[in-house]
Formats: C-alpha cells, sequence, structure tokens
C-alpha cells in the first residue's frame, strides 16, 4: 500500500533562518506531488506541483522553493524565512490530476 | 487564488440533522471532482468523488451532487455526528484548485 511521510510534525525557527521540509512517498512510482500551505483557519494554497524528477511549476511567487532529487521525494526549502511564512505545510501525491493524498503535515512557526 | 486568504464558512448543524455543503468551480473543463473532510490538525482525506458524466452519487452517509449548468456541487452528510465536525474541501482536476473550505461544527 502507499504511504506518504512528512517530517518535521513542528517547527519553531527564527525570522531569517533557512528551511527544509521533505515529503517522500512510498508504494508507488511517478506520482505527481504537490506542496500546500494553510494559515490558521484558511484554506489551502497551492505552493508548487511536480509532474517528474526536476519539474517543478511554482503557482505563487515567494521565497519559497522546491525541488524533486527523487520519483519519490519533495522537498521545500527557504534560504531565509519570513513571519508570514508561519503555516501548516501539507505534502500531497496523485496518480494523474485525481484523488491527492496527504501527508500528516509540518507545523512551521517563524518566530 | 483569493480563496486561500478568506475565514472559512461556517456551518453549524444540530447533531441528527442533516448538513448540506455547497461548493462553485469556474472551469468548465472540470470532468471530475472530489470531497475531503479536514480533521484539525490533520491532512485532509478524500470522502467521496464525482464525474462529470454523473449528476448524483451516494456513499455511505454522503451523497454528492453536481450541477454542471451552474457549476455547483455539493455534499450532504445524512444524519450528521459529532465525528464529523471538520473543515470540507471541494476540489476539481482541471485547474488542482481546492475550495475555499467550509467548517462543520456538530452541536450535541
Amino acid at each position: 500500500s502507499q504511504t506518504i511521510h512528512q517530517w518535521p510534525a513542528t517547527l519553531v525557527q527564527p525570522v531569517g533562518s533557512p528551511l527544509s521540509l521533505e515529503c517522500t512517498v512510498e508504494g508507488t512510482s511517478n506520482p505527481n506531488l504537490y506542496w500546500y500551505r494553510q494559515a490558521a483557519g484558511r484554506g489551502l494554497q497551492l505552493l508548487f506541483y511536480s509532474v517528474g524528477i526536476g519539474q517543478i511549476s511554482s503557482e505563487v511567487p515567494q521565497n519559497l522553493s522546491a525541488s524533486r532529487p527523487q520519483d519519490r521525494q519533495f522537498i521545500l526549502s527557504s534560504k531565509k524565512l519570513l513571519l508570514s511564512d508561519s503555516g501548516f505545510y501539507l505534502c500531497a501525491w496523485s496518480v494523474g490530476s485525481y484523488e491527492q493524498y496527504f501527508g500528516p503535515g509540518t507545523r512551521l512557526t517563524v518566530t | 487564488g483569493e480563496s486561500v486568504g478568506l475565514h472559512l464558512p461556517t456551518l453549524s448543524v444540530q447533531e441528527g440533522d442533516n448538513s448540506i455543503i455547497n461548493c462553485a468551480y469556474s472551469n468548465s473543463a472540470s470532468d471530475y471532482f472530489i470531497w475531503y473532510k479536514q480533521e484539525s490538525g490533520k491532512g485532509p482525506q478524500f470522502i467521496i468523488d464525482i464525474r462529470s458524466n454523473m449528476d448524483k452519487r451516494q456513499g455511505q452517509r454522503v451523497t454528492v451532487l453536481l450541477n454542471k449548468t451552474v457549476k455547483h456541487l455539493s455534499l450532504q452528510i445524512a444524519a450528521t455526528q459529532p465525528g464529523d465536525s471538520a473543515v470540507y474541501f471541494c476540489a476539481e482536476n482541471v485547474d488542482m484548485r481546492f475550495g475555499a473550505g467550509t467548517r462543520l461544527t456538530v452541536k450535541p
């Protein structure tokens, strides 16, 4: 069966520090991968999606970046965090553009 | 989109009542729709889906209705229970956008 892992579960980082969130998927090949951010009490904002290794599409301009070094690994990064980067970050995978399976999320607090 | 910055609409129902959650989409090319449930502190989970060649699909206690003419779909939950309290999102397969979500609160 397929599983998706995200880590860390929670993270507190100072403004200006770097960020690296990792997401891995098991049990499937060549999935579409997604990074979302969710502010408290708000909807899901699609940040990046990837249809293959090294293929990243960015949905919104920001100080975040994403990389897909391996087929089932998706990394969200920042060189310098802003206060506004605080939120709940969710990774998801899908086969094609159908049902997405979400990870447990990372709650990031930038102080 | 703009909706991600808005506070979630809320729906409060009494336990045992039926709930109806609505969602509008904009892309007429969308041909597959999904409803997700997100409990507090967790990622969204699939509830039910529907393809555009259908108007209605039923699951266990849930029904999704699709009106392609007005680009609207709804999720109906029968005999709502406290465990149904969550945020509900709709999504479609072309723009891969999630709706703003609706927070359902079930009062005992």
